[in-house]
Formats: structure tokens, sequence, C-alpha cells
């Protein structure tokens, strides 16, 4: 079956430096979703990418589809305390299925 | 999005007891799921719930152990069976977007069981 890696499980960094993280999966995908978690609450939506290729942003957040549509990656500019949290991708192969997670990468920031 | 509730918000209980989960949406949608996560870990789906007809299942999950209902397009249960410590988790719902949409999901807040 589909299975999403995501890399790394933790990052920690200083407020101001650049985070990354990075999902691939074992099949192509339809689309593929980034959902963030913070400490104690529930996975809340940030994007969805559609389109061979595809670059968004969200302010300090851009995310990115791979060429194949089976990678993509979160690049998060010039952190801030308030970006802490469980970063999670998730995909599915077929439009409207139920989605796969991804492990999630967990961003700690400090000051 | 739709605004999803979920109750009991937590709860504690023993082994061998049942505990059912309320996943109540303020608008009608099409697609409900179920899903569970551990701590420090990632969302495993559980099973989709179909509205007027069997849920289905992930594989390593299975009706007698988390039967399912779906009476409405508003509303879900899960029940967990028989528990044991290694049910302790999150149980959350969520549901596809409102409009349709059903790639696009929103979760709610989730219960956080403990089975001693």
């Amino acid at each position: 079956g589909q299975q999403v890696m995501q890399i790394p499980q933790y990052q920690h960094v200083q407020e101001g430096e650049d985070f990354t993280t990075y999902c691939n999966s074992s099949t192509t995908l339809s689309n593929i979703q980034w959902y963030k978690q913070r400490p104690g609450g529930h996975p809340v939506f940030l994007i969805q990418l559609v389109k061979s290729g595809e670059v968004k942003k969200q302010k300090r957040l851009t995310f990115q589809f791979g060429e194949a549509k089976k990678n993509s990656s979160l690049h998060i500019t010039a952190t801030q305390t308030t970006d802490v949290g469980t970063y999670f991708c998730a995909g599915n192969s077929n439009s409207g299925y139920a989605l796969n997670f991804g492990k999630g990468t967990s961003l700690l920031v400090t000051p | 999005s739709a605004v999803i509730s979920q109750k009991p918000s937590r709860d504690i209980c023993q082994r061998g007891t049942s505990l059912t989960i309320q996943c109540q949406v303020d608008s009608q949608v099409t697609m409900m799921f179920w899903y569970r996560q551990q701590p420090g870990q990632s969302l495993t789906l559980i099973a989709t719930a179909n509205q007027g007809s069997e849920a289905t299942y992930e594989s390593g999950f299975v009706i007698d152990k988390f039967p399912i209902s779906r009476p409405n397009l508003t509303f879900s249960t899960l029940t967990v069976s028989n528990m044991s410590p290694e049910d302790s988790s999150i149980y959350l719902c969520s549901v596809g977007d409102a409009q349709g949409r059903i790639d696009t999901q929103y979760f709610g807040p989730g219960t956080r069981l403990t089975v001693l």
C-alpha cells in the first residue's frame, strides 16, 4: 500500500532561522496536503497542492509539490515561536479517499 | 469550514469496558472519518463512516473492536470495545470539505482516552 515518509522527525531551531520538512510517497499522489498540530491540539489544515511542480506561499510558509507528484516540502522562512508544532504531510492516490499521513516533523523554536 | 465537536473530550476507562465517542458536525458532510493518534505518533485511519451503510475499515481494524454508526450526514459514533491499555490514544473524527470537496479534511478536537 501507499506509504508516506517524512523527514526529519524533529527539528530544533533558533528563532529567525529557516526550517524545512520533506515528504516522500511510495506512489504517485493525486494531491498532497499539509497540516499543523500544536502541542495538545488537533491537526489543522494548512494547504493542498494538486498540480505537478506546484508552489504555494502563505506568508513565511512555502509549499512545493514535486514534478513527479511523489514528493513535497514545506519551508518556513525566519521561524517564530508561534511556528512550534508538528507538521504533517498527507496524501492520497485517488482523489476523494482518506488520507495517508506522514509521521510528522516536530518543530521546536527557541527565542 | 465545518465546525466539529466531539464528546467526551477525554476519559479514563477500565480494562474490558467500552467507550462510545460522538462526533457532531454543524453542517451536512459527505465523508466522515475516524483516526487514532497514539502518543507522539502520526494519525492512523481507522475507518470511513458511511451514511446508511457499514463503515469501511482499514487494514488492522475490525468492526467488532471499533463499531461505527453514521445515522445521518451530521453525526457519527465510534465505539472502542473491550478496551485494553494499548487502546490508550487520541481518537479524532474528521470530515470532508463541507462544500462537497472531499479532499480537504477538517478535524474535530479529539477524544483523549486512557485505559487503565
